[in-house]
């Protein structure tokens, strides 16, 4: 249980163009999802909490312009990279936090998907 | 602010031996605690938690990790490590009283030699 896929794994496209990675909770729903990016041999670091319904919630430094997030259903989220460029290839994460659980319980991660923007 | 530290990048371990993986935190409010492995190209696995209870928490894959409240502590430990434990290990942490968000340590590689 609690599996988060993600579409496509790996994404390679032209400079300026524009990328939708898809993110969905395939055995519960969630109310709640959230979007990381990781640069290489780094951590993790959030973008932005995704909330079904509203407008996403983005962190210090991150522009959502150039980041779209819909949550439109309780089992997907999407983040559009928009005019994508160089420096925005990464390793994009999302995760999951089960519909009524605590705040305390766990997140379930996606697979990730690999951009690489040439 | 909630911080994660991990000092070591790097742990190698003969396998068979016992491995600990360190992890301290930083929160203001009451910790809860996790930790993830992540294989090549992948997303994170969960491994184990800590929200209350038993200082000892037991998760996948034979791991377990110890809550130490007074060192701020959440070393991840296994009794006899495997090569196919080779991976990348982050603690995280989320403040029990304030937002939702994680906040993750800069990762762990372990290397398990046969």
């Amino acid at each position: 249980g609690a599996v988060v896929s993600q579409h496509p794994s790996w994404v390679i496209c032209k400079s300026g163009t524009s990328v939708k990675i898809e993110c969905r909770s395939l055995d519960f729903q969630a109310t709640t999802m959230f979007w990381y990016r990781q640069f290489p041999k780094q951590s993790l670091m959030l973008m932005a909490t995704s909330n079904e319904g509203s407008k996403a919630t983005y962190e210090q430094g991150v522009e959502k312009d150039k980041f779209l997030i819909n949550h439109a259903s309780l089992t997907l989220s999407t983040l559009t990279v928009t005019s994508a460029h160089p420096e925005d290839s990464s390793f994009y994460i999302c995760s999951a936090r089960p519909t009524g659980e605590r705040l305390q319980e766990t997140q379930y991660f996606g697979p990730g998907t690999r951009l690489l923007v040439l | 602010a909630q911080s994660v530290a991990q000092p070591e990048d790097q742990v190698n371990v003969a396998e068979g031996n016992p491995l600990t993986v360190k992890c301290t935190y930083s929160v203001s409010g009451n910790p809860y605690l996790f930790w993830y492995v992540q294989y090549p190209n992948r997303g994170l696995q969960f491994l184990l938690k800590y929200i209350t209870g038993d200082n000892l928490v037991k998760g996948s894959y034979g791991f377990e990790a110890e809550f130490n409240k007074s060192q701020t502590s959440f070393h991840l430990k296994k009794p006899s490590a495997l090569v196919s434990d080779s991976a990348l290990y982050f603690c995280a942490v989320r403040d029990g009283g304030y937002g939702q968000n994680f906040v993750f340590g800069p990762g762990t590689r372990l290397s398990v030699l046969p």
